[in-house]
């Protein structure tokens, strides 16, 4: 199974939002209503912040969202904040009944 | 409270089997709908999801890696373990476990709510 594609890197300024999309197939993140997003600050475990596409953890702010259309899921993250500064991971159940993470993306808050 | 925490080898060498060792807290892998998994993320790199575990002994593994790990459980010690043969250095990691979503037995998500703070695993001669 290869890695769920997304972007290296995104930035944005304070207040705004922005996108981080992530690109799988049929056999993935088209197929299955299970994709989830990781925020990982450097050195630290990650924490999830979706799951099953757009749903939030409790403790996760309502500025984090997730959607997907076809074989492509996204971030969303609005009124960014310094804080929001860190990796960003997609993951997905696969047909083999596995999982699959994307390459992640570094999200710079300028 | 959940909490897992991993413990291992910091260190071993090519060819040698590495065995790690999951042990958390505040759940019971005989509860239905609870799975652990492991996953992993060389320095600088992305996460990799190696294997899970389910409270019914169901077990997946990563393709790639499939013919080199071993996943179990230990009940009576609230552990999981992992056993991965033939390391090379491309296998120097974090190794991270983590606990799978889940509501019941008949409803879980396939994403991980609470993880260890890794152990760092370095594979050199």
């Amino acid at each position: 199974q290869s890695a769920l594609t997304q972007p290296a890197s995104v930035s944005g300024s304070p207040g705004q939002s922005i996108t981080i999309s992530c690109a799988g197939t049929s056999r993935d993140v088209g197929g299955y209503h299970y994709v989830s997003w990781y925020q990982q600050p450097p050195g630290k475990a990650p924490q999830v912040m979706i799951y099953d596409v757009s749903n939030r953890p409790a403790g996760v702010s309502n500025r984090f969202s997730g959607s997907k259309s076809g074989n492509t899921a996204s971030l969303t993250i609005s009124g960014l904040q310094a804080e929001d500064e860190a990796d960003y991971y997609c993951s997905s159940y696969t047909t083999s009944s596995t999982l699959v993470f994307g390459g992640g993306t570094k999200l710079t808050v300028l | 409270q959940i909490t897992l925490k991993e413990s291992g080898p910091t260190l071993v060498k090519p060819t040698q089997t590495l065995t790690l060792t999951c042990t958390f807290s505040g759940f019971s892998l005989d509860t239905g709908g609870v799975a652990v998994a492991w996953i992993r993320q060389p320095p600088g790199k992305a996460l990799e999801w190696l294997a899970l575990i389910s409270w019914d002994e169901d077990k997946r593994y990563s393709p790639s890696l499939k013919s080199r790990l071993t996943i179990t459980k230990d009940t009576s010690k609230n552990q999981v373990i992992l056993v991965m043969t033939n390391m090379d250095p491309v296998d120097t990691a974090t190794y991270f476990c983590a606990h799978r979503i889940y509501f019941n037995s008949a409803y879980y998500s396939e994403a991980f709510d609470l993880w260890g703070l890794g152990t760092l695993v370095t594979v050199s001669s």
